[in-house]
């Protein structure tokens, strides 16, 4: 069966130091990839998503970037971290072709 | 581009039914799921229709879609203490990715 990990957990970081999260899924291959941002109390909003290795698509302009150095390893990072750059990390998988979305367990990231 | 919208809280006392409502405005969407999201937790999956379809039940679930007026409903029978939790009504758009609501908060009280 296919499974979705993401880590850390959670994470303290201070303002301007960088941001490194991954996301790895076993148990299938070639699958879109996603990276999702939910602030308190609000809904999921798209931050990237990739259809296969190096492809990347950006949904809103911002101080994170993403990276798919394999096919089932999904990055986030950031340079120089804000305070707005608080909230939970949800990464997600699908096989290809509307199929499902299934999301790893989140990482919490507070900035200081 | 698409909208979806869901009421914020919900209150239902344990063994009743509860009704979770989702509106969207894109009539071309292929597919509409329902996410459940416990505290600090990522999303679950819990049942999705596709959009040919008016109906689907799975155990105590229901969801109902009336693609005319663009509205989904999620029925949960005999509501639990454990299902107290967020959900999350998701679209699908022609692109492979979702539009999520802002999520519904179910709390079940005794």
């Amino acid at each position: 069966s296919q499974t979705i990990h993401q880590w850390p957990a959670t994470l303290v970081q201070p303002v301007g130091s960088p941001l490194s999260l991954e996301c790895t899924v076993e148990g299938t291959s070639n699958p879109n990839l996603y990276w999702y941002r939910q602030a308190a109390g609000r809904g999921l909003q798209l931050l990237f998503y990739s259809v296969g290795i190096g492809q990347i698509s950006s949904e809103v302009p911002q101080n994170l970037s993403a990276s798919r150095p394999q096919d089932r390893q999904f990055i986030l990072s950031s340079k120089k971290l804000l305070l707005s750059d608080s909230g939970f990390y949800l990464c997600a998988w699908s096989a290809q072709g509307n199929q499902p979305q299934h999301f790893g367990d989140g990482t919490r990231l507070s900035i200081l | 581009g698409e909208d979806v919208e869901q009421s914020l809280f919900l209150s239902v006392r344990e063994g009743d039914s509860s009704v979770i409502n989702c509106t969207y405005t894109d009539s071309s969407s292929t597919y509409l799921y329902w996410y459940k999201q416990e505290p600090g937790a990522g999303l679950q999956l819990l049942t999705y229709i596709f959009s040919n379809m008016d109906m689907k039940q799975d155990q105590r679930l229901t969801v109902l879609l009336n693609k005319k007026d663009k509205h989904l409903s999620l029925r949960i029978a005999d509501t639990q203490t454990g299902d107290s939790a967020i959900y999350f009504c998701a679209v699908e758009t022609t692109t492979d990715k979702l539009i999520f609501g802002t999520g519904t908060r179910l709390q079940v009280f005794p």
